[in-house]
């Protein structure tokens, strides 16, 4: 089955510094890879998307870019506020499949 | 906009009482899931459901069962609680999109 490596597991930044958390992934017909986040005592909520016919999305601040050679995806955050402090979750939906398989999660903290 | 409730948000049990944790969705959505959320252990499948009485085992169902009778309601049943239960549960459903969407947890503690 699918397999999804993230790295790394904590992450601490400058205020106004980009950060980029990275994912792998094992199963070659997995098509859809979301990125949550999860602020403290709250739910995963999805920031950003992409699909395996794209190479990458922006949306304002953040970016996703995805290689499917080699079989990973990246988050890039620009321009870090305090309130990009969260976990971050990045996903793989295996090929044909509804469910979703999680990474690990990365701990992101921005010092003011 | 979809709204995903789960019965508890704080959930204290002993061990070997049977739990019963609900969600509810008010969609219409097929596909309905539970996690599991440990720290540095990610969110873990426990089961889903693509219907109403069907249901699939996710990675760690062992402890673990389900019950999805109407559409609306997926019931997360532990038949007899043990403390390596203890921990977040996350209700899930799936968007047409792919998206998956969460309902706030339940945080269980059993002693």
């Amino acid at each position: 089955g699918e397999n999804v490596e993230q790295h790394p597991s904590t992450l601490s930044v400058q205020e106004g510094d980009s950060a980029v958390i990275k994912c792998t992934y094992s199963d070659s017909a997995s098509n859809y890879f979301p990125w949550y986040k999860q602020e403290l005592g709250k739910r995963p909520q999805l920031i950003i998307d992409i699909r395996s016919n794209v190479g990458e999305k922006k949306d304002q601040r953040i970016a996703v870019t995805l290689n499917k050679t080699a079989k990973h995806f990246s988050l890039h955050i620009t321009e870090t506020q305090p309130e990009d402090s969260a976990v971050y979750f990045c996903a793989a939906s295996p090929g044909g499949s509804e469910k979703l398989v999680f990474g690990k999660g990365t701990k992101l903290t921005v010092n003011p | 906009d979809v709204k995903v409730t789960q019965s508890s948000r704080y959930l204290v049990k002993r061990t070997g009482e049977k739990v019963f944790l609900e969600c509810v969705q008010d969609m219409d959505h097929e596909n309905m899931f539970w996690y599991r959320q440990d720290p540095g252990l990610g969110l873990r499948l426990i089961y889903f459901s693509y219907d109403v009485k069907m249901k699939e085992k996710g990675d760690i169902p062992e402890g673990y069962s389900v019950s999805r009778e109407k559409k609306e309601r997926f019931s997360l049943i532990l038949e007899s609680a043990s403390t390596n239960q203890t921990s977040m549960y996350l209700c899930a459903i799936r968007r047409t999109s792919g998206e998956q969407y969460f309902g706030p947890g339940t945080r269980l503690t059993v002693t």
